[in-house]
C-alpha cells in the first residue's frame, strides 16, 4: 500500500520557468511533510517542509504548498535552474510514529538550459 | 566537520555471504535508520533506532538485521536470507523532531 505518490516519474522545464512537483498521500494521520533533493550516488538532502497546521511554507525559490482537504502536496521552483536537475522525493510522517518517514517514488527534474 | 559516514562506497557479495554496512554519524543524533532504494522506487525503510540498545523494524525488514550499542553507530547485516540484496542503501539519522540526514550511501551487488 502506497501511502505517499509522486505519479510523474520525470519531468523536463526550461532554465528560468517554475517546475511544479506533486506528491500525494492517503494516509490522513500525516502532520508533517518534506521534500528532499537527491544526485546520483549520494544521499538525500532536506530542501524544505511543511506541517500540516499550514497550507504554505517558502524558502527563496522554492515553496511548499499543501491542500489537507484533497491529500496532495507540491514543490514549486521559481527560477528554476540547471542546477536544480535531481531526483526529488516526497516524505510525510505521523507525530506517533517517532521520525519514521515514508517516501514518495521520486520524480526526477531536468532543467534545460 | 558534523556528518554521517557510510563504507564502503561500493560492495560486492557473494551468494550466501552475510555481509555488514557501516554507517557511522558524529552529530550526537539519538535516532538513526537504514533505507533501501532499488531503481524507479523510493526509499523504504529497513530498521529504524531511537535510541541506544533498542531498535525497530521498519517495512521491509525481512533478511537483514542491525545492532544499535553505540549512540554514532546503527551497523547493518544483510543476511544471506535477503533474496534480492542488490540495491543502493541508505543510512540516516537525526534529532526526532527535526528532518533526517543522510549519508551518501552503499550500494550494494552480487557477484
Amino acid at each position: 500500500d502506497q501511502q505517499v505518490k509522486q505519479n510523474s516519474p520525470s519531468l523536463s522545464v526550461q532554465e528560468g520557468r517554475i517546475s511544479i512537483l506533486n506528491c500525494d498521500y492517503t494516509n490522513s494521520m500525516f502532520d508533517y511533510f518534506l521534500w528532499y533533493k537527491k544526485y546520483p550516488a549520494e544521499g538525500p538532502t532536506f530542501l524544505i517542509s511543511i506541517s500540516s497546521i499550514k497550507d504554505k511554507n517558502e524558502d527563496g525559490r522554492f515553496t511548499v504548498f499543501l491542500n489537507k482537504s484533497a491529500k496532495h502536496l507540491s514543490l514549486h521552483i521559481v527560477p528554476s535552474q540547471p542546477g536544480d536537475s535531481a531526483v526529488y522525493f516526497c516524505a510525510a510522517k505521523t507525530y506517533n510514529q517517532g521520525g519514521k518517514l515514508i517516501f514518495g517514488q521520486g520524480t526526477e527534474l531536468s532543467v534545460k538550459p | 566537520d558534523g556528518g554521517i559516514t557510510q563504507s564502503p562506497k561500493y560492495l560486492f557479495r557473494k551468494e550466501g555471504q552475510n555481509v555488514t554496512l557501516s554507517c557511522e554519524q558524529n552529530l550526537n543524533h539519538d535516532a538513526m535508520y537504514w533505507y533501501r532504494q532499488d531503481p524507479g522506487q523510493g526509499l523504504r525503510l529497513i530498521y529504524y533506532s531511537q535510541i541506544v540498545n533498542d531498535f525497530q523494524k521498519g517495512d521491509i525488514a525481512e533478511g537483514y538485521s542491525v545492532s544499535r550499542e553505540k549512540k554514532e553507530s546503527f551497523p547493518l547485516t544483510v543476511t544471506s536470507a535477503q533474496k534480492n540484496p542488490t540495491a543502493f542503501y541508505l543510512c540516516a539519522s537525526s534529532i526526532l523532531t527535526q528532518p533526517q540526514h543522510f549519508g551518501d550511501g552503499t550500494r550494494l551487488s552480487i557477484l
